[in-house]
C-alpha cells in the first residue's frame, strides 16, 4: 500500500463550481503538507503549504488537514479554466525529510 | 521567474547515444533532486544530493548517473540511451533541512529516445 493515496481522476467540472481535491495517507508522523499545481509540459509549482491540522486560505484556494482521519483536502472556489492542471499533494514528517508525493489529480474546468 | 533551470526542454535522440540533462539553480540550495514522471503518472525520485560531492540513488532504480561538483549544478547523464528512458525528467531543489517548506521545480526536460 502506498503511503499517500490520491485519486488520479480525471475530474471535469463547469466553470464557477467548487472543486474538492483529496489525499489520504497512512504515516501518522506526517505533519507538513503541501499542494502543487502542474500545468501541462511544466514542472510542479508550490500552491499551498500547511503545518499540522487546520485550515489555510489563500484567495480562492483553501487547504484543509485532518490528522485524526489522515486526510487532506484542497478546495478551489469559483473555479476558472486557468485552474485546469494536475494537482499533487506532498507531505513529510520532519523538516529535513524527503517529500512523499501523491500521484496527482488531473482537473479540467469547462468554460 | 524560475530560479531553477533545466536544459534542454525537449530532446529527441537515437538509441545508444550518451546524453546529459542539465539542471542549475541560483538560490544557493544545498539539496537537489531528480524525478522521473511519465504522462499521467506519479513522480519517481531517481537521484538526490545534499551538497557538493554528495549523491544518492532514489526510490526508483535508474541507469542514469549524477554528479554534484558545484552547489548550483546537478547534471544527469545517460551513457547509452534506450527507448525505455523516454520520459519527463524534473529537477528540484530546497534549502538544507527545509524539505518541509516544499521544493522548487524546474520546467523539466522531455526526453524521447527513438
Amino acid at each position: 500500500q502506498k503511503e499517500v493515496e490520491q485519486d488520479p481522476g480525471p475530474l471535469s467540472v463547469p466553470e464557477g463550481a467548487i472543486v474538492s481535491l483529496n489525499c489520504t495517507y497512512s504515516n501518522s508522523a506526517f505533519q507538513y503538507f503541501m499542494w502543487y499545481r502542474q500545468y501541462s509540459r511544466k514542472g510542479p509549482e508550490l500552491l499551498m503549504y500547511t503545518y499540522s491540522s487546520g485550515n489555510k486560505e489563500d484567495g480562492r484556494f483553501t487547504a484543509q488537514v485532518d490528522k485524526s482521519s489522515k486526510y487532506i483536502s484542497l478546495f478551489i472556489r469559483d473555479s476558472q479554466p486557468s485552474d485546469s492542471a494536475t494537482y499533487l499533494c506532498a507531505m513529510s514528517a520532519y523538516g529535513n525529510e524527503k517529500l512523499t508525493f501523491g500521484t496527482g489529480t488531473r482537473l479540467t474546468i469547462i468554460p | 521567474e524560475a530560479d531553477i533551470y533545466q536544459t534542454p526542454r525537449y530532446l529527441v535522440i537515437g538509441t545508444g547515444k550518451k546524453i546529459t540533462l542539465e539542471c542549475s539553480q541560483t538560490m544557493g540550495h544545498d539539496k537537489m533532486y531528480w524525478y522521473q514522471q511519465d504522462p499521467g503518472m506519479e513522480l519517481h525520485l531517481i537521484h538526490y544530493s545534499y551538497g557538493v560531492n554528495s549523491t544518492e540513488k532514489g526510490d526508483l532504480s535508474s541507469e542514469s548517473t549524477v554528479s554534484r561538483i558545484r552547489t548550483e549544478h546537478f547534471p544527469l547523464t545517460l551513457e547509452s540511451a534506450r527507448p525505455s528512458h523516454t520520459s519527463q525528467y524534473l529537477c528540484a531543489s530546497c534549502p538544507r533541512d527545509r524539505d518541509s517548506n516544499g521544493y522548487t521545480f524546474g520546467s523539466g526536460t522531455r526526453l524521447t529516445v527513438v
